[in-house]
């Protein structure tokens, strides 16, 4: 079946503008996650969703990132008034439930490029 | 706090050597601990995970890891390198708290092998 996607796979923005990106988890997956991978911080969690909401949104690095998910699936993260550091891979995951533990694999898109000039 | 500390930032080995990529977790209970690879342009595919048990675990590729609680530390290690390894390789252990399933991921360790 198909796997997670994510779109646009790259995306180069002017500081100040704002962007969306989205993520298609696999069909059922009812967790969807969201990372980011930048060569200065690494691989970090950014915001967590179980159906349509989003319990765990610790990860969000300042008011001007948000997301949103819509009929447990299809899920969106914007962000306003982008500036250079928020130049990065934006990585979005899905899992079968919610909760991890052994039987809940994460299953990885190929990220969308940010490029903010 | 949880936290994951991969000390080998970049590494390069000869084709049919052996490898060994280190792992250090720091983590109040027993971890679920796991090993991702990312090829150039993809995604993180998941190579192996611990969750309990033998400590021991196989994974994709060929690939194994052992889970050392003495040491905190969780090793990936393959006999026999081959040049398709070469990829970046994050070890990662699943956050505790709030039951969520996210992931704390190390820095990475970059792998080159040789002709």
């Amino acid at each position: 079946g198909a796997g997670v996607s994510q779109s646009p796979s790259n995306k180069v923005t002017e500081k100040g503008k704002d962007v969306e990106l989205r993520c298609d988890p696999i069909s059922g997956h009812t967790a969807l996650y969201w990372y980011r991978q930048s060569l200065g911080q690494g691989l970090e969690f950014l915001i967590y969703f179980q159906g349509n909401s989003a319990p765990d949104k610790s990860g969000l690095p300042s008011d001007r990132f948000s997301a949103e998910r819509t009929g447990g699936s299809v899920s969106t993260l914007t962000i306003q008034r982008t500036q250079q550091e928020d130049s990065a891979v934006y990585l979005c995951a899905s899992s079968r439930t919610s909760g991890g533990g052994p039987y809940n694999e994460q299953f990885f898109g190929p990220g969308t490029r940010l490029t903010v000039l | 706090a949880q936290s994951v500390t991969q000390p080998d930032i970049h590494i390069t080995v000869s084709e049919g050597a052996s490898l060994e990529l280190r792992c250090n977790y720091s983590y109040g209970a027993t971890p679920y601990l796991f090993w991702y690879v990312q090829s150039p342009g993809q995604g993180l595919q998941l190579l192996l995970k611990y969750f309990s048990g033998d400590t021991l675990v196989q994974g994709i590729k060929g690939f194994e890891a052992e889970f050392k609680r003495s040491q905190s530390s969780f090793n990936l290690r393959k006999p026999s390198v081959h040049w398709s390894d070469a990829a970046e390789y994050f070890c990662a252990v699943e956050s505790g708290s709030g039951n969520t399933g996210k992931l704390i991921f190390g820095q990475g360790t970059t792998l080159q092998v040789k002709p």
